[in-house]
């Protein structure tokens, strides 16, 4: 286990389809973050897993986005009827406890709406 | 909704320069602040993770440290390289939820 990946890395959808983007972790890792990051903007937090729990979503995420980690391993995030306004670089992190142990991030799904 | 601020937004410097940058953070109910390097096209690679009230770390050429009571940390770099173009982001944890939130990042550009 080298760290943690995100598939797919770029995803070009319409607007109004529906995407899915997956994230591994370190399998060790309790904690799994989701960030949203705009150009010129640093990462955005969406949510937050400890294990299989989502512990915190963001007030600033809509009822479209949805995000699971069953079993406390891989995670996904889905979008529903994508808007362009969703176009953003979409970043997954793990780490192994809380916000004193460092986060390694994935490298991030490109997601383009047109 | 916590603020975490940085500046500069961008600094170009010249190879060999030193350099330092600002992250601001609320002084309340602290519980970590971290430091992280984003290269283009790889994924932000964390620098330190920062508890105590003057914790002063270091890695190499790069050093930072921390003031909690005012809520800020300096990041710097010693004699900058172009390898070290990048942006620097800082993300805070809170005692409540202990999640990342993250500042607008630092993009640093160094010429040789």
């Amino acid at each position: 286990d080298t760290g943690v990946s995100q598939d797919p890395r770029h995803k070009i959808t319409k607007r109004g389809q529906n995407v899915t983007f997956r994230c591994d972790p370190i399998s060790e890792h309790n904690r799994l973050y989701w960030y949203r990051q705009t150009l010129g903007q640093g990462p955005e937090f969406l949510t937050y897993f400890q294990n299989e729990a989502q512990l915190e979503k963001s007030r600033l995420l809509s009822d479209r986005f949805s995000a699971e980690r069953p079993k406390g391993s891989f995670s996904t995030l889905e979008i529903q009827r994508t808007e362009q306004g969703d176009s953003a670089m979409y970043l997954c992190a793990s780490s192994l406890r809380g916000g004193n142990t460092e986060a390694f991030f994935g490298q991030g799904t490109r997601l383009t709406v047109v | 909704i916590l603020n975490v601020e940085q500046s500069p937004q961008s600094l170009h410097v010249q190879e060999g320069d030193s350099t330092n940058f600002t992250c601001s953070f609320p002084s309340s109910n602290f519980y970590a602040l971290h430091w992280y390097r984003w290269e283009t096209a790889k994924s932000p690679e964390a620098l330190f993770v920062m508890t105590l009230n003057g914790d002063e770390k270091k890695k190499g050429r790069i050093s930072a440290t921390l003031n909690t009571k005012e809520g800020y940390s300096y990041l710097y770099i010693k004699g900058s390289q172009p390898e070290d173009s990048a942006t620097y982001l800082c993300a805070f944890s809170d005692n409540y939820g202990q999640n990342f939130v993250f500042g607008p990042g630092t993009r640093l550009s160094v010429l040789p």
